[in-house]
């Protein structure tokens, strides 16, 4: 899988929106963009996904660059539970569509959000 | 509580010892993936299994490592004759049939070797 990069660490206050950028310039075609978060002492959880178009969920949204080299997670009103660390995460559907499904986790972003 | 499962939440065990630690997916996800987390970094993918075959396996899990899926619903990670660099939160993920996106995480295992 192709290989993302992401700020060490952003800070937000609680109610303001949150833009939490990813690159990914080497992205092939057939990549999906994927972001999860990791709150504290739990398993990662599945925010959102895309491909070529912006997506909205209940939880974000994401933006996703024309040339698709980069994209952006917008948390619309941070709250303290938003305190987490935010993965970028691309994934090869692979031929056919179908693909193991592993994720290939980096680093991520350390999202502090202050009262 | 209809999320994946883990058991038990916290190991602590002599180095050269086994363990073994259990992961209980969701109802009806037929793929269930294993990963390593160690302080500060992101989870490390093990192996993955589609029902009871075990399809991928990384090159992080040695020899010492084995994991089940015998019939196709709850999984089995053990290690044999830990060692210290062992320790880590060991995830559980599962996803359901025709689902490439999505994967719901457990709380994890965390191993601590002394």
């Amino acid at each position: 899988d192709a290989k993302t990069t992401q700020p060490n660490s952003m800070e937000s206050n609680e109610e303001e929106p949150v833009h939490l950028p990813c690159n990914h310039s080497t992205i092939s075609g057939t990549d999906y963009i994927h972001w999860y978060r990791q709150l504290p002492s739990q398993g990662p959880e599945y925010v959102i996904h895309g491909l070529t178009s912006n997506v909205n969920n209940r939880m974000a949204s994401l933006a996703i660059a024309e040339d698709r080299k980069s994209s952006t997670l917008i948390l619309h009103r941070a709250t303290l539970r938003d305190a987490a660390v935010y993965y970028c995460i691309l994934r090869d559907t692979g031929a056919g569509g179908t693909s193991y499904g592993k994720l290939t986790f980096g680093q991520g972003t350390i999202l502090t959000v202050h009262p | 509580d209809t999320g994946v499962s883990q058991n038990p939440r916290h190991k602590i065990t002599k180095r050269g010892q086994n363990v073994t630690f259990r992961c209980d997916p969701i109802s009806e996800h037929n793929r269930l993936y294993w990963y390593r987390q160690t302080l500060g970094q992101g989870p490390e993918f093990l192996t993955y299994f589609q029902n009871e075959a075990q399809l991928e396996k990384s090159r992080l899990l040695s020899d010492r490592f084995s994991a089940e899926r015998p019939k196709g619903s709850f999984s089995t990670l053990e290690i044999q004759r830990t060692e210290q660099g062992d320790s880590a939160m060991y995830l559980c993920a599962s996803s359901a049939p025709n689902s490439h996106h999505e994967q719901y995480f457990g709380p994890g295992t965390r191993l601590t070797v002394t």
